[in-house]
């Protein structure tokens, strides 16, 4: 059982590149989310979904898109990389009532 | 719009004491709040939850209360220890179990031995 699985865990692009970040989970957990941390302004929800097939936005949406085809997978899509998105990036999953489970992170780096 | 706040400034307490972390939301009206515990390059961790209809929960040395009227959750670790230090979150979920958690800042706890 291993939670949560993020890759990579390290990545710098150039501006304009484009990328996927993985997020994996083996919990059978409905909700699957994505947020962003930056210093100073903390935890940033970008996507979220409730279940394959269903995403909606978060409050940072712009630049990133997702898709949820099975309950096990909620990639994160980078279209055109700006140096705006150099952040630390989280996936998290939930099942309804309790505490989310979060993944190890994403450090990524926009030159 | 949405805001929660939390001691910006880093909490610094002596081991054996108890630290107390505060939570204030304001424009929300939250099914739950929760706090997380984040060490330094990881994920956060989830400590406990707490119901709009709950006024406590407690697990082993950490005590959550949660006042609907004044908008306040306070975090307390009793007998601390230095192994406690870290960045301590507040978070709020609204009803329906929506899969949206709304973060503060953090409040981070140095605990000396």
């Amino acid at each position: 059982n291993a939670g949560v699985t993020q890759t990579p865990k390290f990545q710098v692009l150039k501006t304009g590149q484009s990328m996927t970040l993985q997020c994996a989970q083996d919990m059978n957990h409905e909700y699957m989310s994505w947020y962003r941390q930056d210093p100073g302004m903390g935890l940033r929800l970008i996507h979220y979904s409730v279940g394959a097939g269903i995403t909606d936005q978060g409050e940072v949406p712009n630049g990133y898109n997702v898709s949820r085809s099975t309950t096990e997978d909620f990639p994160l899509r980078l279209l055109s990389a700006a140096p705006s998105q150099t952040s630390v990036y989280f996936c998290a999953t939930q099942t309804g009532g309790y505490g989310y489970t979060f993944g190890s992170g994403t450090r990524l780096t926009v030159v | 719009s949405q805001k929660i706040e939390q001691n910006s400034e880093a909490l610094n307490i002596q081991e054996g004491k108890t630290a107390t972390l505060t939570c204030n939301y304001t424009n929300y009206s939250p099914a739950y709040l929760q706090w997380y515990r984040q060490d330094p390059g990881r994920g956060p961790v989830f400590l406990l939850l707490i119901r709009e209809n709950e006024k406590e929960k407690r697990k082993e040395r950490l005590k959550v209360t949660f006042d609907t009227t004044l908008k306040q959750s306070l975090f307390h670790i009793t007998a601390s220890q230095p192994a406690d230090s870290a960045t301590y979150l507040c978070a709020l979920e609204g009803s329906g179990n929506t899969g949206k958690l709304i973060f503060g800042q953090g409040t981070t706890l140095q605990v000396k031995p």
